[in-house]
């Protein structure tokens, strides 16, 4: 247990559904991190925000849409996906401006977009 | 461009020894962290390196050569549990972590 959790932890939606998924932190930490994850390649950074303001947006699709209602909550909001987009998602919280850098991540969400 | 290289997949004997290689090329340099990854779950923190040399933490030790853009995980005394994934990722001038994509540890009896 990280301290992050994430909602749901599996998900399958067809390309026309919208779904979002939820993440949530316990650790008091202010920045919040959105990561996709695909078989052997390298952690994809997709959003962060610092103090519930967006900082960072990878040239990620519209059709994922964050949201960061206060520092403790963060949504990645779905809608008309394409097969490539089936990943694991996970979400991250740290500490900015602190002595450590660590990043505490969630399970993740596996995505199955069919 | 920022990379970081990693080998794909080791394989290593229960209560052996094994060095995971990681080396980076990235615009600046915050320090180099090293996470384990067991399927399905959660990558968790095991190190941060930002100063050269060796930190040692229990049955696990990270290396850093920044002169080389070097770094290696060493875990020792392995054990069946070992078997996970192990992310290399640098922290860049902006502070975004830069990510390899991970070695997979299959420990044998």
């Amino acid at each position: 247990e990280t301290g992050v959790t994430q909602t749901p932890r599996h998900l399958v939606m067809g390309m026309t559904n919208k779904k979002s998924l939820k993440c949530e932190q316990h650790l008091g930490h202010n920045a919040m991190y959105w990561y996709k994850q695909s078989a052997k390649k390298p952690l994809e950074l997709m959003f962060v925000y610092n103090f519930k303001e967006q900082t960072e947006n990878n040239s990620v699709p519209s059709r994922f849409s964050p949201e960061c209602p206060n520092s403790s909550h963060l949504f990645l909001h779905l809608h008309t996906l394409q097969p490539e987009d089936s990943a694991l998602y996970l979400c991250a919280s740290s500490q900015e401006g602190g002595s450590s850098y660590e990043q505490y991540f969630g399970p993740g969400t596996r995505l199955t977009v069919t | 461009g920022q990379n970081i290289d990693q080998p794909t997949e080791m394989t290593a004997t229960e209560g052996a020894i094994v060095q995971i290689n990681c080396t980076y090329q990235t615009s600046g340099f915050n320090g180099l962290f090293w996470y384990q990854q067991h399927a399905g779950e959660a990558p968790t923190f095991l190190s941060y390196n930002v100063l050269d040399g060796l930190e040692e933490k229990g049955r696990f030790s990270s290396f850093l050569s920044r002169s080389k853009g070097y770094s290696y995980l060493l875990l020792k005394e392995l054990q069946m549990k070992d078997s996970a994934s192990y992310l290399c990722a640098v922290m860049d001038s902006n502070y975004q972590l830069i990510w390899g994509a991970g070695t997979k540890l299959i420990i044998k009896p």
